[in-house]
């Protein structure tokens, strides 16, 4: 099946420094991918959608200028937490889609922000 | 607003037990329903799906059928094995103009014992 993969799978970084975690789909073009955030047994949650070539659409409440989303490439999407503080550690997780009703799911980057 | 509820976890069981994790949604109009599957270490993987009220979803021994009359969607099966301990997510998939949403439950995590 189709696969996606994140890079990195774990990340620890200090206070105000920024994180780039990248997302790629290997072998297949994704016109659409995702960025979600997951907490400590709880769901996850859509972060934005971003369409190769044009800007991401963030939901309510995500900031975009703390996480800017780059979706240069039909196979990659780079997510970046711009000045990370500890309350933006987490578990972040993208996906790829080709089609309707279909997303391949990367394994996840954990970020730890001391 | 659109929303999906699973039952907590952890479940626990005994190989060759009866598994059922339950899911309800909340959603306008008639959305597509979903489990997914994160085993240890790796990204959701699709499970089963279903497009409309009363199709059965069905995928290596898993069952789950769409009912518009009680907005649920439970995963079964018939007798579980140690290999299907992992974490489970229902999910709603919505399809607006010019895209779709994944809307996910907060997960159940199925510990299985030989």
């Amino acid at each position: 099946g189709a696969v996606v993969s994140q890079h990195p799978s774990w990340v620890i970084c200090k206070s105000g420094t920024s994180v780039k975690i990248e997302c790629r789909s290997l072998d297949f073009q994704a016109t659409t991918m995702f960025w979600y955030r997951q907490f400590p047994k709880q769901s996850l949650m859509l972060m934005a959608t971003s369409n190769e070539g044009s800007k991401a659409t963030y939901e309510q409440g995500v900031e975009k200028d703390k996480f800017l989303i780059n979706h240069a490439s039909l196979t990659l999407s780079t997510l970046t937490v711009t000045s990370a503080h500890p309350e933006d550690s987490s578990f972040y997780i993208c996906s790829a889609s080709h089609a309707q009703e279909t997303q391949y799911f990367g394994p996840g980057t954990r970020l730890l922000v001391l | 607003g659109d929303s999906v509820t699973q039952m907590e976890g952890p479940v626990t069981l005994s190989e060759e037990a009866f598994l059922t994790i339950n899911c309800t949604y909340t959603a306008t109009g008639y959305p597509s329903l979903f489990w997914y599957v994160q085993y240890p270490g790796e990204g959701l993987q699709l499970l089963l799906k279903a497009t409309k009220a009363d199709d059965k979803g069905s995928n290596k021994g898993f069952e789950a059928t769409y009912r518009k009359e009680t907005t649920s969607f439970h995963l079964e099966k018939g007798s579980v094995q140690v290999s299907d301990s992992a974490v489970y997510f229902c999910a709603l998939y919505l399809s607006y103009t010019g895209g779709f949403k994944t809307i996910f439950g907060a997960g159940t995590r199925l510990f299985v014992k030989a």
